[in-house]
């Protein structure tokens, strides 16, 4: 079974600029996680899609993050416009629907703001 | 929102040394999760454990979730060089679409040959 796939592996942009991250969810995960990780730091939640609708995005920045799922496999995440504390790992996870189904993690994009 | 402590926040042990390392919280979670983080890959799940005072081993590795639930540790025994890397506690609450993980600060773990 293929894991979850993240591009690209590495970024690196100028404050103001915008990136874009792309995310394939293992086959069959109905539920797909983005997660910001910075150095240093566990990963912190920014959202949750089930199929293509948002389960939770508290903790995303909405000023300037935003993140779409729309046939409910791929998902991108975007930035616009990056600001240096935005530098960190971007993690995108997966897994089947509801229980105590294991969210299993892609190897993540690194991006760094200058 | 929730935090998730953990300690040590690192550890520098002899290969064959037993390693211990625990994870505490301000809330109460229903599930805990154990994970290791290796450079450039995302974590992978090590051990669940989902009721109170349950004590489950993977291999060389045990964990135990607390009986107040808002704690949880992880034993490694004999440790050997391919055990370096991150540990992260995760606690979750079980959401209608999926599990949401709070993870914690980290322990990261650096073994002496």
């Amino acid at each position: 079974e293929a894991g979850v796939a993240q591009s690209p592996r590495y970024k690196i942009i100028e404050k103001r600029q915008s990136v874009a991250f792309w995310c394939n969810p293992i086959s069959g995960h109905a539920t797909l996680y983005w997660y910001q990780q910075i150095l240093g730091q566990g990963p912190k939640l920014l959202i949750q899609f089930q199929n293509n609708g948002v389960v939770d995005d508290s903790q995303l920045p909405k000023d300037r993050f935003s993140a779409e799922r729309l046939k409910g496999v791929d998902s991108t995440l975007k930035i616009q416009p990056a600001k240096l504390e935005d530098s960190a790992v971007y993690l995108c996870a997966s897994s089947r629907t509801g229980g105590r189904n294991t969210q299993y993690f892609g190897p993540g994009t690194r991006l760094t703001v200058l | 929102g929730q935090q998730l402590n953990q300690s040590p926040q690192s550890m520098f042990i002899q290969e064959g040394e037993d390693v211990s390392m625990n994870c505490t919280s301000s809330s109460i979670f229903n599930t805990w999760l154990w994970y290791k983080q290796e450079p450039g890959e995302g974590p992978v799940l090590l051990i669940a454990l989902y009721k109170a005072g349950e004590l489950t081993s993977n291999g060389r590795l045990t964990a135990q979730f607390g009986i107040t639930r808002k704690d949880s540790f992880l034993n490694i025994s004999a440790s050997i060089p391919s055990d370096v890397g991150i540990y992260f506690c995760a606690g979750t609450f079980t959401t209608g679409g999926g599990n949401k993980l709070t993870f914690g600060t980290g322990t990261q773990l650096k073994v002496e040959l």
